[in-house]
């Protein structure tokens, strides 16, 4: 079955620097990955979807890049904000691709100012 | 539309009783997530809904949890005993069709504790 490993250690940084969270994959290649962004005491949210074809996709701050040959997902916020602090997970459907996600365990993101 | 509705927002029992959660998805989403999310396992699927009938449930712990979904605008996750072990955040979330790459959304969650 799938698994995800998104780093489990929060990641503390400076405002205004580019955060950078990883979620590493095994097994078979999804059709897409989504990122969520959760913040304490509320539901996920989704941020971005990038598809297997696609290499790289941005929103306004955000980037997330797409590498099926390292099956790796980068997702970048540049000039990063206090109001950036959450923590972020990234989400892949199951082979068969009927709806079901599997999620990681998420990476907290903690920017200073 | 006022997003996913879930009820209650927290709920305090003690071993043995039952507990009932609640959720309204958004209104023309034909899929119904169950989640439940614990420090030590992460964001799991329980059980999720198309149309109103429950395609995948090999997410659901025990026989103690039910979930049915008797309407397009309504759900419900039963446990029944509840146990100390039960106790973690529980999310619903809906989405127009996942398959094609539609995002779900997801409720404010419901934070139970078993005593």
């Amino acid at each position: 079955s799938q698994k995800i490993e998104q780093n489990s250690e929060a990641l503390n940084i400076q405002e205004g620097k580019t955060a950078t969270l990883t979620c590493n994959y095994t097994n078979y290649s999804p059709a897409y990955l989504q990122w969520y962004r959760q913040d304490p005491g509320r539901g996920p949210v989704f941020l971005l979807l990038i598809r297997e074809n696609e290499k790289e996709k941005r929103k306004e701050r955000l980037k997330v890049t797409f590498d099926t040959t390292l099956k790796q997902s980068l997702f970048h916020i540049t000039a990063s904000q206090p109001a950036d602090s959450a923590t972020y997970l990234c989400a892949l459907p199951t082979r068969s691709n009927t709806g079901k996600l599997i999620f990681g365990q998420g990476t907290t993101l903690q920017v200073k100012p | 539309d006022a997003g996913v509705i879930q009820s209650p927002r927290h709920e305090v029992t003690e071993m043995g009783q039952e507990v009932t959660l609640r959720c309204k998805p958004i209104s023309g989403h034909d899929y119904l997530f169950w989640y439940r999310q614990t420090m030590m396992r992460g964001l799991e699927l329980l059980i999720y809904f198309n149309n109103n009938v429950p395609i995948d449930d090999s997410g659901m712990p025990e026989d103690r949890f039910s979930a049915k979904m008797p309407n397009a605008s309504f759900s419900t996750l039963k446990i029944q005993p509840s146990e100390p072990r039960d106790s973690a955040v529980y999310f619903c979330a809906s989405s127009l069709d996942p398959g094609r790459y539609n995002e779900q959304f997801f409720g404010p969650g419901t934070r139970l504790t078993v005593l």
